[in-house]
């Protein structure tokens, strides 16, 4: 059974650099084909993909998100870390980690961390 | 970046058919865009239905289906549920990257 559960600050300042780490159970990121990715909500608002990393380490972002991510990878410890530079209120939303099976894309999901971004 | 477009809001009376729409600003949708769905309800996490534009998951109820229509992927619910009633998400692959519609509310009424 995969199961993905994301941990993170639940409220930071303007400016600050978000860090969000996902744990995961079930599956291996070493194994060929396998992915996790991370994907935003604002309140109200569209699902929004920010990032991929694969089992071999190739790194995928959104393009309007990229300067401001990196995403990276603990085998051993199946996680997967996403940071985020430069936090702004816009920011504010439900951030998710998905399962990334081949060529299912985010087929299971944690249950999201809400994250607040307000001085 | 590639901007993927769905309706705003549909509404379909239970029992009935109702098909949901995917758009890409970058043209015609086709495979190589490997359209999934997911399914959203208030207050939960999205749960996938379709990948690669018709292949259901093992939980996918039958009802469910996904195509290529028009140009466009497409999700048809046939014999619509009340507990259907949901925000839907397409989402497409594109030069490397994923992007996610805006979103269709589906109210069953």
């Amino acid at each position: 059974q995969i199961t993905l559960k994301e941990s993170g600050p639940t409220l930071v300042k303007p400016t600050q650099t978000l860090t969000l780490t996902c744990t995961f159970s079930g599956f291996s990121l070493s194994t060929p084909a396998v992915g996790v990715g991370w994907i935003r909500q604002p309140p109200g608002k569209a699902l929004e993909w920010l990032s991929l990393i694969y089992w071999d380490d190739d790194k995928r972002y959104s393009p309007s998100l990229k300067t401001r991510l990196t995403i990276t990878k603990d085998t051993s410890k199946n996680q997967v870390v996403l940071t985020m530079t430069n936090m702004d209120p816009v920011d504010t939303a439900t951030y998710y980690c998905a399962h990334q099976g081949g060529v299912k894309p985010f087929d299971i999901w944690g249950q999201g961390t809400v994250v607040t971004v307000s001085s | 970046q590639t901007v993927v477009t769905q309706e705003p809001s549909l509404t379909v009376s239970p029992g009935g058919t109702v098909t949901l729409t995917c758009a890409s600003s970058t043209g015609a949708v086709t495979s190589s865009y490997y359209p999934s769905w997911f399914q959203q309800k208030p207050g939960q996490a999205p749960r996938a239905l379709i990948y690669s534009t018709s292949n259901k998951h093992s939980w996918t109820p039958a009802r469910f289906s996904g195509s290529l229509l028009g140009g466009k992927a497409a999700l048809t619910l046939s014999g619509v549920q009340p507990e259907d009633e949901a925000e839907f998400y397409c989402l497409l692959y594109s030069d490397g990257t994923w992007v996610f519609g805006g979103g269709t509310k589906l109210t069953v009424l």
